[in-house]
């Protein structure tokens, strides 16, 4: 068990839909990021927040946008859902991210299987 | 723009078998280069890592060796067991352009016969 606590684990949805995915990072990491992992497309890094601010934007549609709140859990919005967004989204935390020691290890989730139909 | 690029799966071996799973680099910097195990319906899990040229990472008998050279980390294990069947990724980080975040390979699946 890594720690870090991904809902749902399975979505199914429509196109055109919008669904939130949560992270709960483990306890005490500051920085949470999304990343996408499709058959064709392989694990894509999508945002990297720390302590509530974006730190780095990946291949990050403009439909999709996330945030990091007070208590560092993070919701991914994805919106104007297609068939092609269809893939697994993992979360992943760690404990470094804006200076000093740098906690290069990152902690997965299990992921949340999105079905878009 | 920085990439990782490993061969492609499958890896089919027998139990005990030799394996080697290639990983090449392209950075614009000075990387940081991991090695992350996903085990089948879980999220992956760093299995070693090596921040500086000819450093060696090592961990449940794998290994890989940090060539700058040949811009590689081939990941090897000297005798394969069937619960190593899982994906393998390789991936970087440029820590200090400040970009944290893991840029991975495409993922070598392995598949360990008994």
């Amino acid at each position: 068990d890594s720690g870090v606590t991904q809902t749902p684990k399975h979505l199914i949805t429509a196109t055109g839909q919008r669904v939130t995915l949560r992270c709960s990072p483990r306890s005490g990491d500051l920085s949470v990021y999304w990343y996408q992992q499709s058959l064709d497309q392989g694990l894509q890094f999508l945002i990297h927040y720390y302590n509530g601010e974006e730190r780095a934007k990946g291949n990050i549609l403009e439909r999709f946008s996330a945030q990091q709140f007070p208590d560092l859990h993070s919701e991914l919005n994805l919106s104007s859902l297609e068939l092609g967004d269809s893939a697994l989204y993992f979360c992943a935390s760690s404990g470094g991210g804006a200076g000093g020691q740098i906690n290069e290890k990152l902690f997965f989730g299990s992921g949340t299987q999105l079905s878009v139909l | 723009g920085d990439s990782v690029t490993q061969m492609e799966g499958p890896v089919t071996l027998s139990e005990e078998a030799f394996l080697t799973i290639n990983c090449t680099y392209t950075a614009t910097g000075y990387p940081s280069l991991f090695w992350y195990v996903q085990y089948p319906g879980e999220g992956l899990q760093l299995l070693l890592k090596a921040t500086k040229a000819d450093d060696k990472g090592s961990n449940k008998g794998f290994e890989a060796t940090y060539r700058k050279e040949t811009t590689s980390f081939h990941l090897e294990k000297g005798s394969v067991q069937v619960s190593d069947s899982a994906v393998y990724f390789c991936a970087l980080t440029l820590m200090d352009t400040g970009r944290r975040a893991l840029t991975f390979g495409s993922g070598t699946r392995l598949q360990v016969q008994p």
